[in-house]
């Protein structure tokens, strides 16, 4: 069983431009969310999708957005790079259906994106 | 804004017991207390959870105050593969995953 995929695993850009990272949620699992990490922090949560909505934002500009698509694989959009987006983006699935009060979550091993 | 509080670090001998603490004193009645481990260069991985009772699972246990301010999460014989940072997370439906800094935990040989 595959648990969660994440590409690419390392990425270098500029400032200024768009980047375009992929997650595949774990087999069976319909909600995606997706984390920043910057070094020798936790991680901060950007946002949620689930049934290829967001469902949940954090304290993150426009520039950052996303989207999941019917096989529930999400996909996060930054534009305008900055260099403090240099960071760990961190994808997690889990089961959201209603009724489930509280769920474990799934991380993949994330994508290091340098912002130079 | 993380509504937990933990250590920065801790340290623990190879095959000891470790006992991780949480506060948690702002806690609602329907907050689950979550705990998350990152190894080095992995994503978070789950280790347990609890709403009131203790808990236990192959990873480890989970023992909660009866007033639930605090929890503990017991490593029975920490291994040097248990070296990470733990997570103590409070969470609730339709909340988000707050994390904060985490016990950076050392493992000595």
């Amino acid at each position: 069983d595959a648990g969660v995929t994440q590409s690419p695993t390392h990425l270098i850009k500029t400032r200024g431009q768009q980047v375009t990272l992929r997650c595949s949620p774990k087999s069976g699992h319909d909600t995606v969310s997706w984390y920043q990490q910057a070094l020798g922090q936790g991680p901060q949560f950007i946002f949620q999708y689930y049934e290829e909505e967001e469902r949940q934002r954090g304290n993150f500009p426009d520039r950052f957005s996303g989207h999941q698509f019917p096989n529930y694989s999400s996909e996060l959009n930054v534009n305008a790079l900055l260099l403090g987006d240099s960071a760990l983006y961190l994808c997690a699935s889990s089961l959201g259906g209603r009724g489930i009060i509280s769920y474990e979550q799934y991380f993949g091993p994330g994508t290091r994106l340098t912002v130079t | 804004d993380a509504k937990t509080t933990q250590p920065n670090s801790m340290e623990s001998n190879e095959e000891e017991p470790v006992h991780l603490p949480c506060n948690h004193s702002t806690i609602s009645g329907t907050d689950y207390i979550h705990w998350y481990r990152q190894l080095p260069s992995q994503g978070p991985e789950y280790v347990i959870h609890g709403l009131t009772s203790n808990v236990n699972n192959r990873m480890a246990s989970l023992a909660i105050a009866e007033d639930r301010k605090s929890s503990t999460l017991i490593l029975h014989r920490a291994t040097l593969r248990d070296a990470a940072v733990y997570y103590c997370i409070l969470h609730n439906y339709g909340q988000n995953f707050v994390f904060g800094p985490g016990t950076r935990l050392s493992v000595l040989p």
